[in-house]
């Protein structure tokens, strides 16, 4: 089945920097890879997606990457603020199931 | 964004009672819903995936005697935790989503149940 690996595991950053979030998957029918962010005691919010006929995405302060060839894809967050501090999830979807990875835990420094 | 409520947000009971919970897409037709459970400061791990009208299907190592799941609509999924250990104290949340059979589309997420078990 698939498997999501996510890093970093934590990660600290000074506000106004930019944070980037990997994610390798290993199902190469994974078609679709959402990127959930979760405050917490509450449910993950979606907040960017990309699906696998396209590369790059972006949405204001934050873009995802992919590559196919390579089975990984990226966030990109700039300009952090300290709300962006959360636990952010990456996931990887077949037609069938989504596989979450780990979680990183972003805290963004004032 | 599409509205999934889940119902009871928080629950405490004892130890070999069962519990239900429900999940409900509000305002759309969801042909998957999924259910997931969250261990503190841990990511989501799937537990089954149910299709309206057919039954369930369960991730390897997740007892299905244990957890029962219900699918009797288009907008309502519910998980039964059969005789509750304190083991099963955990974040259960419940997700809704389609396929259309061309790709994966997006799911939206309930609110999630933490259930305590005395």
């Amino acid at each position: 089945g698939e498997n999501v690996e996510q890093h970093p595991s934590t990660l600290s950053v000074q506000e106004g920097d930019s944070a980037v979030i990997k994610c390798t998957y290993s199902d190469s029918a994974s078609n679709y890879f959402p990127w959930y962010k979760q405050e917490l005691g509450k449910r993950p919010q979606l907040i960017i997606d990309i699906r696998s006929n396209v590369g790059e995405k972006k949405d204001q302060r934050i873009a995802v990457t992919l590559n196919k060839t390579a089975k990984h894809f990226s966030l990109h967050i700039t300009e952090t603020q300290p709300e962006d501090s959360a636990v952010y999830f990456c996931a990887a979807s077949n037609n069938n199931d989504m596989r979450f990875g780990a979680g990183t835990r972003l805290t963004v420094k004032p | 964004g599409a509205v999934v409520s889940q119902h009871p947000s928080r629950v405490i009971c004892k130890s070999g009672t069962s519990v239900k919970i429900e999940c409900r897409s509000l305002d759309f037709q969801a042909t998957t819903m999924f259910w997931y459970r969250q261990f503190p400061k841990k990511s989501l791990m799937l537990m089954a995936t149910s299709n309206e009208g057919s039954k369930a299907t369960y991730e390897q190592g997740v007892e299905k005697d244990k957890f029962l799941i219900n699918h009797a609509s288009l907008t309502l999924s519910t998980l039964t935790v059969t005789s509750a250990h304190p083991e099963d104290s955990s974040f259960y949340i419940c997700s809704a989503g389609w396929f259309s059979g061309r790709g994966a589309d997006t799911q939206y997420f309930g609110p999630g149940t933490r259930l305590t078990v005395l």
